[in-house]
């Protein structure tokens, strides 16, 4: 089945405490991206990758690091997270990243920074 | 960069009625337009999408139209069902890389 799976579905953690958000996608996309869920804002992009070793931020990237070693795989950083960053975090992806093509999410990783 | 404002924020109507959600963005280079919908728990889905060369799309009970002149879109859904409650989220986009999402509409279908 084509899938983008994330992991774990929920993390809890404290201030601090560097941890890793995991993004797989077994369609051999080109593009992957990063969104971040929250009440009254909808869907901010975090970071994106056109393809391996490729990667630019999008609106909210501060806090955050990502990495694209290999083209199934684009894995979420958090160096230091805040309270800031208690969030539902959305993992995407797509064929290519240059003709509009459709989003496939992930069922998303919720986050709690105390 | 664009920013895409959706309305309304939520939204109840009587099972068979119909539900239009209305998005404006302002960036006139946005050339895609995809609306997705979130069900409790999961990730958004593609529901139905509309390019800038093209007005209206329909797909069933669910169409999009596009008015590039005002800089809007809409969704509309006919003879709703429970099953589609849900938040609905638009989206536009320039180039395929960046998308720009609406802070999206809870649909509630009351039997």
């Amino acid at each position: 089945e084509a899938q983008v799976t994330q992991n774990p579905r929920y993390l809890i953690t404290v201030t601090g405490k560097k941890l890793t958000v995991t993004c797989s996608q077994n369609m051999n996309h080109e593009y992957m991206s990063w969104y971040r869920q929250d009440p009254g804002l909808g869907l901010r992009q975090i970071y994106y990758s056109m393809n391996v070793e490729v990667t630019d931020k999008g609106d909210v990237p501060e806090g955050y690091k990502v990495s694209r070693k290999e083209k199934r795989n684009f894995p979420l950083i958090l160096e230091s997270p805040s309270p800031n960053q208690t969030s539902l975090y959305f993992c995407a992806s797509s064929l290519s990243g240059v003709d509009n093509s459709p989003l496939h999410f992930g069922n998303g990783t919720r986050l709690t920074v105390t | 960069g664009e920013n895409v404002e959706q309305h309304p924020s939520t939204l109840s109507v009587q099972e068979g009625d119909s539900a239009v959600i209305k998005c404006t963005y302002s960036d006139s280079a946005s050339n895609y337009f995809p609306w997705y919908k979130q069900e409790l728990g999961k990730g958004p889905q593609l529901i139905i999408d509309i390019r800038s060369n093209v007005g209206e799309k329909k797909d069933q009970r669910i169409a999009v139209t596009l008015n590039k002149t005002a800089k809007h879109f809409s969704l509309h859904i006919t003879e709703t069902q429970p099953e589609d409650s849900a938040v609905y989220f638009c989206a536009a986009s320039i180039t395929g890389n960046q998308f720009y999402f609406g802070t999206g509409t809870s649909l509630t279908v009351i039997p």
